[in-house]
């Protein structure tokens, strides 16, 4: 059964960076993309982007290009969020999520979630 | 960017009511379409894809149609472990985007 497990919970200030990490396991890391996919507290989801292992290519959304970065470490099986410039409205918990299918965009397998807090 | 609007954004109902929760599309997603279910402090579980296809080992009370830019979900008789948040997500284009999300609450 596919299992993603991610990094646990931080605490940023204002202005600070955050690197979340997603560990693969139990299937053919570079075979399906990742997506990463956020929820402010008491809010719906909202997709910030999408990179595919095998090769590193990335999409991201446009209302975090520039601020957001998408890495992988193919030796691991880990693929990283890393959000810039962070501001309260950046508190939320952040998800990595498979691919169903390889390209599909549906998200079938999910990480736990990783609670990032921004506050002076 | 596609816009995905879900209604009602809650609702009530009794064990055994049958529910349905509608997604319009602001352009055509010729059926790339899923649906999730969210519990509290949980992830979300996918439920459908393809607008109708259900996700294997998800209960056949779950169904899903539409086309074009009008969806659907229905669960056909709502069981205590339903009570959930509900998403639809379009998949047809980057970036992807999702509903609102409709809470489903106990009568």
């Amino acid at each position: 059964q596919v299992q993603l497990v991610q990094s646990g919970a931080e605490v940023k200030r204002p202005g600070a960076s955050v690197k979340i990490s997603c560990k693969a396991s139990k299937y053919t890391f570079t075979s399906y993309y990742m997506h990463w996919v956020r929820q402010a507290p008491g809010q719906g989801l909202e997709w910030m982007g999408l990179i595919n292992p095998s090769g590193g290519s990335t999409i991201y959304a446009q209302k975090f290009q520039g601020r957001v970065t998408m890495t992988w470490d193919t030796s691991t099986s880990t693929v990283y969020m890393d959000l810039s410039s962070l501001t309260s409205e950046d508190t939320a918990v952040y998800f990595c999520a498979r691919d169903r299918d390889y390209g599909s965009g549906t998200f079938l397998s999910w990480g736990q979630g990783t609670l990032v807090s921004v506050s002076s | 960017d596609i816009q995905m609007t879900q209604s009602p954004s809650s609702l009530s109902a009794s064990v055994g009511d049958r529910v349905t929760i509608t997604c319009r599309a602001s352009q055509g997603i010729r059926n790339s379409l899923a649906w999730y279910q969210q519990k509290p402090r949980k992830a979300p579980k996918l439920l459908l894809y393809a607008a109708s296809r259900l996700e294997s080992g998800v209960p056949s009370r779950f169904s899903g149609g539409g086309s074009g830019t009008d969806y659907i979900l229905t669960i056909s008789s709502l069981q205590p472990e339903d009570f959930a948040t509900y998403y639809c997500q379009q998949y047809s284009s980057t970036p992807l985007t999702f509903g609102g999300g409709t809470k489903v609450e106990i009568k």
